[in-house]
């Protein structure tokens, strides 16, 4: 089965500065998604970015760009100018090909990110 | 278009009590899944479903948790003879069948918040 880990319970940055959350995978399959994903205070689950594992080039949506380094099974996302709106719960996630339709994500534990003004 | 709802935002329960979760789709999706915050936890799959079909409820419960997804109306989680450890987040999310444009990303709703006492 996949396992999704993230080692930073906790993380925090100052407003307008560069700050990356880390991500590593457990998975034996070669093709799969990697995803993002924010949670403010309010609960909803925002999408942030998202990442196919046949794809070299790292995704980037305006200031959030990711490292995805398959050999090393690992996601990180980087938040560029870090602004107050960002402070939220991040969770990376995982997801195989579908299956009859099926988008099942396996998520990490999730990050805190605090942001300081 | 509204997004996916979910209703009630929370709800309290008493041990032994049912609960009933409600969660309907954004128009035009087939396609539902239900997933589980425990406090300080990522989300983890319960059940997979399209329209009155259960497709994989390998992430379920094997007793007291069952969940439908009727041809008319509102997807529904219930949890018979609730217990403390039942409380959490659940989370409704939904996506277009695989085909369709925007068929593979999954809408999250703003979930439920079960609590037991």
């Amino acid at each position: 089965a996949q396992t999704v880990t993230q080692s930073q319970p906790e993380m925090s940055v100052q407003e307008a500065e560069t700050v990356t959350l880390s991500c590593t995978y457990d998975t034996s399959e070669s093709d799969y998604y990697l995803f993002w994903y924010k949670q403010p205070p309010s609960r909803q689950m925002i999408l942030v970015i998202r990442q196919e594992a046949y794809k070299q080039q790292n995704a980037t949506e305006n200031r959030f760009s990711v490292n995805f380094q398959k050999a090393a099974k690992s996601f990180s996302l980087k938040i560029s100018d870090s602004q107050l709106g960002d402070a939220a719960m991040y969770f990376c996630a995982y997801r195989s090909p579908e299956i009859q339709g099926a988008q099942k994500l396996v998520f990490g534990q999730g990050t805190r990110l605090t942001i300081n003004p | 278009n509204a997004g996916v709802m979910q209703n009630p935002r929370h709800l309290v329960r008493r041990r032994g009590q049912e609960a009933r979760l409600r969660c309907s789709p954004m128009k035009g999706h087939s396609h539902v899944y239900w997933y589980r915050q425990l406090p300080e936890e990522g989300l983890k799959f319960m059940v997979y479903l399209q329209k009155e079909n259960i497709i994989d409820e390998s992430g379920m419960p094997k007793e007291r948790f069952s969940a439908e997804f009727p041809k008319e109306g509102p997807s529904i989680l219930r949890i018979q003879q609730v217990v403390r450890g039942d409380s959490a987040a659940y989370f409704c999310a939904s996506s277009p069948s695989p085909g369709q444009q925007g068929g593979e990303k999954l809408f999250f709703g703003s979930g439920t918040q079960l609590s037991v006492l």
